[in-house]
């Protein structure tokens, strides 16, 4: 069965500080794998989206990495912002016959940026 | 700049109840589809559309329709409401099938009592 698992479930950190958010996942075959950030009471928004070919992806204090061998993804956050704050969602895309991509999401860790 | 805009909000309804969840994008993208989300569990594709007068089932169809008859709108109908449909309900846009990431709506809060 396809599935996508996200750890940990939640975190707390203090402004300023780096985390490392992780997402391992079983789906095969493998077409992309994408972060998004979702904020409380809003939809999911992209951060970054990789290929098999590509092990890492930067969008500004957000930086992805991927591992396709090991089935496994990351989610480095530099210098936290109180703005953080937010669920963020792994996405493994499912490369089908006749073009199309099947979805699998994870169900996010829940980030609490404090002071 | 709207993105993909969805109406209402928010909607208490009643069991049995019928309703159309609206879903508007303003970026001409072909690809269109609606998702639940519900505590402990990641979104799930409701049904989705590559095109105008083109729609298909996703993962948890039973008990919705949709159709497609612009581009910009994908109305996603509750038939007889029940309370297991009590969810957060979101729409999303792309280019087409392939080309993610979704433009996601900011999503309809829906309680069936």
């Amino acid at each position: 069965k396809n599935q996508v698992e996200q750890s940990p479930q939640s975190l707390i950190i203090l402004e300023g500080k780096n985390c490392t958010l992780q997402c391992n996942y079983t789906v095969s075959p493998f077409s992309n794998l994408r972060w998004y950030k979702q904020d409380t009471g809003r939809g999911p928004v992209s951060l970054t989206i990789m290929t098999f070919s590509e092990n890492t992806k930067s969008n500004g204090r957000y930086t992805a990495t991927l591992d396709a061998d090991t089935k496994q993804s990351s989610l480095h956050i530099t210098a936290s912002q109180l703005s953080d704050s937010a669920s963020y969602i792994c996405v493994v895309s499912l490369e089908e016959a006749g073009g199309g991509n099947k979805l699998t999401f994870g169900t996010g860790t829940q980030l609490k940026v404090e002071l | 700049n709207a993105g993909v805009t969805q109406t209402p909000k928010f909607q208490v309804l009643k069991t049995g109840q019928s309703m159309t969840l609206q879903c508007a994008q303003d970026m001409n993208h072909e690809y269109m589809s609606w998702y639940r989300q519900d505590p402990g569990m990641g979104l799930r594709l409701i049904h989705y559309s590559v095109g105008a007068g083109i729609t298909d089932q996703g993962e948890v169809p039973n008990g919705y329709n949709v159709s497609r008859s612009t581009t910009e709108d994908f109305p996603l109908r509750l038939l007889s409401a029940a309370p297991s449909q009590t969810s957060v309900y979101f729409c999303a846009s792309s280019p087409d099938r392939r080309e993610r990431p979704q433009h996601f709506g900011d999503g309809t809060r829906l309680s069936i009592l």
